[in-house]
């Protein structure tokens, strides 16, 4: 079974409006992290936001957040006011473990935003 | 700080040569890493190694070796390359005890033809 699942091929928006990307997971390790990368063209990954499973509040960056839950195992990125800039792949992650946590991140397939003008 | 550094940048090797790739981090993290990105896929981990001398492997690891002689240096040894091996590779790095971090290198395109 899949670990991360990104269920959106690609999205489209509409430049200034907020967009959605999903994430749900599977694990039964009760401390584990989520992460989300951004890919642009240019092929680097770009570090985004962390949400760790014992964390009580949504983690927020900047125009990103993760919106997190747990019961559902789902670790949403929400980006607010979409740009241009934003238009890439989007990665969802996971680290099981707690400590040092386990070396291995578990990536899903990606999703391609398109940002229109 | 250069952060995580690799090189080559691109490369195209014949099937059965050998090369390294290289990858070097400045940060001085215990735990570095390989992954490996084919198309429509994310990343998924070939080796890795939490301190100079202990290496151990991921998800993808055959035909592949490292080794790690330095906290920097953590090289990537394709023994006998096949175009199942075209991908491109990311070494990443972080500190022991921060599971919230992972920093990434810029990435290796490699060709196997």
């Amino acid at each position: 079974a899949q670990k991360i699942t990104q269920t959106q091929p690609g999205m489209f928006v509409q430049e200034k409006e907020a967009v959605t990307l999903d994430c749900t997971y599977d694990t039964s390790d009760p401390s584990y992290g989520l992460f989300w990368y951004k890919q642009p063209s240019s092929g680097e990954m770009i570090f985004l936001i962390y949400q760790g499973s014992y964390d009580q509040q949504n983690a927020t960056e900047g125009r990103y957040s993760l919106n997190f839950q747990k019961a559902r195992k789902s670790a949403n990125l929400v980006i607010s006011a979409s740009q241009l800039g934003d238009s890439a792949m989007y990665f969802c992650a996971m680290r099981e473990g707690s400590q040092g946590g386990s070396e291995k991140l578990v990536f899903g397939k990606g999703t391609k935003l398109t940002v229109n003008p | 700080n250069a952060g995580v550094t690799q090189t080559p940048k691109f490369q195209v090797l014949k099937t059965g040569q050998s090369m390294t790739l290289q990858c070097a981090q400045d940060m001085n993290h215990e735990y570095m890493s390989w992954y490996r990105q084919d198309p429509g896929m994310g990343l998924r981990l070939i080796h890795y190694s939490v301190g100079a001398g202990i290496t151990d492997q991921g998800e993808v690891p055959n035909g592949y070796n490292v080794s790690r002689s330095t906290t920097e240096d953590f090289p990537l040894r394709l023994l006998s390359a096949a175009p199942s091996q075209t991908s491109v590779y990311f070494c990443a790095s972080r500190q022991y005890g921060r599971s919230y971090e992972q920093y990434f290198g810029p990435g290796t395109r490699l060709t196997v033809t």
